[in-house]
């Protein structure tokens, strides 16, 4: 089945400086890569994804590449700011015959933004 | 409001006692999926549903059960539970388009004590 790592665990930023977050996945049926923001004791919620069709994709200071030849997939914050700190997932959805989509988490960054 | 809706929010019980939590979407989702969240191990998969009728294992099924008899409605049963599903559980939705890109939305949780 899919397999998709996440690295680092945890990171600590200066406020105003970059953020880069990593995954790799394992299986080539993937074809959409949304990244989650989970705030502390909140929902996960949706900022940014991408298709395979497409190799990067930005919204403001967030952004998202994809390298789909070496299945690795990264979100970069740019201008860190304080309410950018919370937990940072990466997913994977590869479908399945018969049209079942399967979606696999990364085991999530934890981000300080450290004023 | 479009929104995904999960009961009870806290529970805490005894092992073997069986309990149901509910989740209910009311954007016409055909997709569900069920979550449980533990430190270190990221959002992991227990079961999904494609539509009506129509569910299948994820990465962690063992001791959950689910059922969908109408498109709104997803709820997980545990039978029996033990203490080492204590967990954060996530119930989502979302569109099933296998080509598009499709948001999962949150519940707000499920914080499940098994003593």
């Amino acid at each position: 089945g899919e397999n998709v790592e996440q690295h680092p665990s945890t990171l600590s930023v200066q406020e105003g400086d970059s953020a880069v977050i990593k995954c790799t996945y394992s299986d080539s049926a993937s074809n959409y890569f949304p990244w989650y923001k989970q705030e502390l004791g909140k929902r996960p919620q949706l900022i940014i994804d991408i298709r395979s069709n497409v190799g990067e994709k930005k919204d403001q200071r967030i952004a998202v590449t994809l390298n789909k030849t070496a299945k690795h997939f990264s979100l970069h914050i740019t201008e860190t700011q304080p309410e950018d700190s919370a937990v940072y997932f990466c997913a994977a959805r590869a479908l399945r015959a018969g049209g079942y989509q399967k979606v696999t988490f990364g085991t999530g960054t934890k981000l300080q933004v450290i004023p | 409001e479009a929104q995904v809706t999960q009961n009870p929010r806290y529970l805490i019980t005894v092992t073997g006692k069986k309990l149901t939590v509910t989740c209910s979407q009311n954007m016409n989702h055909e997709y569900m999926s069920w979550y449980r969240q533990d430190p270190g191990l990221g959002l992991r998969q227990i079961y999904y549903s494609m539509n009506v009728e129509v569910t299948d294992k994820g990465d962690v099924p063992e001791g959950y059960k689910v059922s969908r008899k109408e498109k709104r409605n997803f709820p997980l049963i545990l039978e029996s539970p033990s203490p080492n599903q204590t967990s954060l559980y996530f119930c989502a939705s979302s569109l099933s388009r296998p080509a598009g890109t499709d948001t999962q939305y949150f519940g707000p949780g499920t914080r499940l004590t098994v003593l």
